[in-house]
């Protein structure tokens, strides 16, 4: 089942704007995965948040954790055309003990407008 | 130094007919984990491997799915009598291994597009 949801399913902006991504999940998890796809193949990692971190930084990403609202958001900015691609957030779960894979929404359509 | 390797990267075959799907993770990463993504969805976990075991299976959507892992590297995911249903990406991950009981960073390979007509 996929626990993750992505808020919204598409984004189109500017570049030059910001862009802000949400991610809801429904259980305790021992951390949140962002992770970027172009064209349908294959994931890039772009940063992970533990469950007792607030916010995280990576040049021009910044992702909180609210885990009292089991939420999170990835927030891009000065976007570029070369960030156009699709966002999954994804959940590893504190009963996984790490060996049940990461748990996937169904990512934001980001498209980034020249 | 290499990523997640894949192959084949597409893959069209006939219903009933089996395929074999291939991983080579990255060298060192003893978890490696399989995933099916269907057009236009996230990303659906089907089997982890901690060396060459496989602990629980039950994330494979039918006995019709196999996957093994030798020597602690390749693994592969075998697809039997295929339905239209499997046509999907079927992306490889590896990492390290699970610390105290978390998941490490995941990297991807690049998919195989399975086509079942």
């Amino acid at each position: 089942s996929q626990q993750g949801e992505e808020d919204p399913q598409a984004l189109s902006i500017q570049e030059g704007e910001n862009a802000t991504m949400n991610c809801s999940y429904k259980t305790s998890i021992n951390n949140l995965q962002w992770y970027r796809q172009n064209s349908g193949r294959g994931l890039v990692h772009l940063i992970l948040i533990r469950s007792n971190e607030r916010e995280k930084h990576s040049g021009r990403l910044r992702v909180t954790l609210d885990t009292s609202k089991k939420s999170s958001s990835l927030l891009i900015t000065a976007s570029r055309a070369a960030d156009t691609a699709s966002y999954f957030c994804a959940t590893d779960a504190l009963t996984g003990g790490g060996a049940d894979g990461l748990t996937f929404g169904k990512g934001t359509h980001l498209i980034i407008q020249p | 130094g290499a990523g997640v390797s894949q192959s084949p990267s597409n893959k069209v075959t006939e219903k009933g007919k089996d395929v074999e799907l291939r991983c080579d993770p990255i060298s060192g990463h003893t978890a490696l984990y399989w995933y099916r993504q269907r057009l236009g969805q996230g990303l659906e976990f089907l089997i982890y491997f901690q060396g060459n075991s496989a602990p629980d299976k039950s994330g494979l959507p039918s006995d019709r799915f196999s996957a093994e892992r030798t020597g602690e590297s390749v693994s592969t995911l075998t697809i039997q009598r295929t339905q239209q249903e499997d046509s999907a990406v079927y992306l490889c991950a590896s990492s390290f291994s699970p610390l105290r009981g978390s998941t490490d960073t995941q990297y991807f390979g690049p998919g195989t597009r399975l086509t079942v007509l």
